[in-house]
C-alpha cells in the first residue's frame, strides 16, 4: 500500500524557516510527480507547488514563488517543502501528495498532513 | 488569473441526486484534460473521487459520476448517502505543472 507519513510542521514566527517532510512507500518513487497542497484553517485546498519524478523539473504557486523550494531525495524516497521568510497566510496544513502518472494525472495519495503555525 | 469556480454550498436530501459543478472565471474547463473530483471529511485528508473528468478513483462508490456540462466540469451523486455530507473540491492541471483548486462545495444531506 502507499504510504505518505509527513513531519517538520511547527510554530514559527514571522520571517522564519521550516522544512518539511514526507517520506514515501509502497511505490517505485523516483517515477512519480510529487506535490505539496495546503489548507488554511477553514478554507480550501491550496496547490503550491510541484516537482518531477527525477526532480529535474520544479513548480510553483505564485503565493510562494521565491520562498518555498521543493526537493526530493530518490535514495531516501522523500519529498521535501524547504520554506523561507514565513508569513502569517502560510499558516495551514500542509499535505504531500502522489501524482498519478501519464494519462492518469490527478492527486491519488495524500500525507496526513502536518501543520504550520506562523504567529509572533 | 485562472480562478476556478465551485457552488459554496448545495443541499440535497438522502436517496435524492445532486450536481456540483467545477468551472472557470473565463473560458471552458473542456480544454483541461485533467480535471479531479476530491472529497473531504473533517480532520482527514482529502481523498480522490474521479479524474479524467469522468474516471472514478478506485474505491470510489458508483453513485459518484463525472460529465461535462457547457462550459463546466460536473460530479453528479445519484442516491445520495449520509456519508457524503462534506466537501468536494475540483482540481485542474493547467497544463504547465500548475494545478489549481477551486473554492470547494460544502455538501449537505438532509
Amino acid at each position: 500500500d502507499v504510504q505518505l507519513v509527513q513531519s517538520g510542521g511547527a510554530s514559527v514566527q514571522p520571517g522564519g524557516s521550516l522544512r518539511l517532510s514526507c517520506e514515501a512507500s509502497g511505490f517505485f518513487f523516483p517515477e512519480f510527480a510529487m506535490n505539496w497542497v495546503r489548507q488554511a484553517p477553514g478554507k480550501g485546498l491550496e496547490w503550491v507547488s510541484g516537482i518531477t519524478g527525477s526532480g529535474g523539473r520544479t513548480y510553483y504557486a505564485a503565493s510562494v514563488k521565491g520562498r518555498f523550494t521543493i526537493s526530493r531525495d530518490n535514495s531516501r524516497n522523500i519529498l521535501y517543502l524547504q520554506m523561507k521568510n514565513l508569513r502569517v497566510e502560510d499558516r495551514a496544513i500542509y499535505y504531500c501528495a502522489q501524482e498519478e502518472r501519464g494519462g492518469n494525472r490527478h492527486f491519488e495519495s495524500w500525507g496526513q498532513g502536518t501543520l504550520v503555525t506562523v504567529s509572533s | 488569473q485562472t480562478v476556478v469556480t465551485q457552488e459554496p454550498s448545495l443541499s440535497v436530501s438522502p436517496g435524492g441526486t445532486v450536481t456540483l459543478t467545477c468551472g472557470l472565471n473565463s473560458g471552458s474547463v473542456s480544454v483541461f484534460s485533467y480535471v479531479s473530483w476530491y472529497q473531504q471529511t473533517p480532520g482527514q485528508a482529502p481523498r480522490p473521487l474521479m479524474f479524467n473528468t469522468n474516471i472514478r478513483s478506485s474505491g470510489a462508490p458508483d453513485r459518484f459520476s463525472g460529465s461535462i456540462l457547457g462550459n463546466k466540469a460536473a460530479l453528479t451523486i445519484t442516491g445520495a448517502q449520509a456519508d457524503d455530507d462534506c466537501v468536494y473540491y475540483c482540481a485542474l492541471d493547467m497544463g504547465n505543472g500548475i494545478w489549481v483548486f477551486g473554492g470547494g462545495t460544502k455538501l449537505t444531506v438532509l
